[in-house]
């Protein structure tokens, strides 16, 4: 079946270090992934994507890795400021369908000053 | 920005009543689609909605939910007799296209509380 999960639950790191979010799928046929921000009592907010024929794609302080060897993708977030202290997501979008998007479990981000 | 807009933000309703969750999506977005995200859950996909058709729903889905886009702007969940486990935030998304990236901008969400 299709799943996606995350490695950690919570991340607490310091203001200014840089943050790793770890995430897992299993679906081979997902050709799109990408990850969400979502602040509390918020919709998720789009971050940064990547199609599976990349394995890097940088935005303005975060960079995605993928993995498909073995069905790994990462967030990077350089940096790290308390603004960015939030639910991540990570999700995967299948080959077909109409952007059903499958969603992993979260990393909560608390930045510490 | 163009943005999503859920309404109501909070609705509190009894077991066994009718719910209609409103959503204005991004007004050239043609696919629309509903998620929803029990408290402290992952956000989980409902419906997606395309040319004034439902193009794929998940097994939540069922004959209790109903969505429709009743006058071009808006596009509507319904929850026919709601039960305890309804319980959850919806949100809204739309996108403009569906290959490619076809990114998905969500509402804040309409937190449904079933008493």
């Amino acid at each position: 079946g299709e799943s996606v999960g995350l490695h950690l639950p919570t991340l607490s790191v310091q203001e200014g270090d840089n943050s790793i979010i770890n995430c897992a799928y299993s679906n081979s046929a997902s050709d799109y992934f990408i990850w969400y921000k979502q602040e509390s009592g918020k919709g998720p907010q789009f971050i940064i994507d990547i199609r599976s024929n990349m394995d890097k794609r940088q935005g303005q302080r975060v960079t995605v890795l993928l993995n498909k060897t073995v069905k790994h993708l990462s967030l990077q977030i350089a940096a790290t400021q308390p603004g960015d202290s939030a639910v991540y997501f990570c999700a995967e979008k299948g080959s077909g369908g109409y952007n059903k998007l499958i969603f992993g479990a979260g990393t909560r981000l608390a930045v510490h000053p | 920005e163009p943005e999503v807009t859920q309404t109501p933000s909070h609705q509190v309703t009894q077991m066994g009543q009718e719910v209609i969750l409103r959503c204005v999506p991004i007004s050239n977005h043609l696919y629309f689609y509903w998620y929803r995200q029990i408290l402290g859950q992952k956000v989980e996909f409902l419906v997606s909605f395309y040319n004034n058709e439902i193009s794929e729903k998940s097994e939540i889905f069922d004959d209790q939910f109903s969505v429709e886009r009743p006058d071009g702007s808006n596009f509507t969940l319904k929850i026919r007799s709601t039960k305890l486990e309804d319980s959850a935030m919806y949100f809204c998304a739309s996108s403009e296209a569906v290959r490619g990236t076809g990114e998905l901008f969500f509402g804040e969400g309409s937190r449904l509380t079933v008493l």
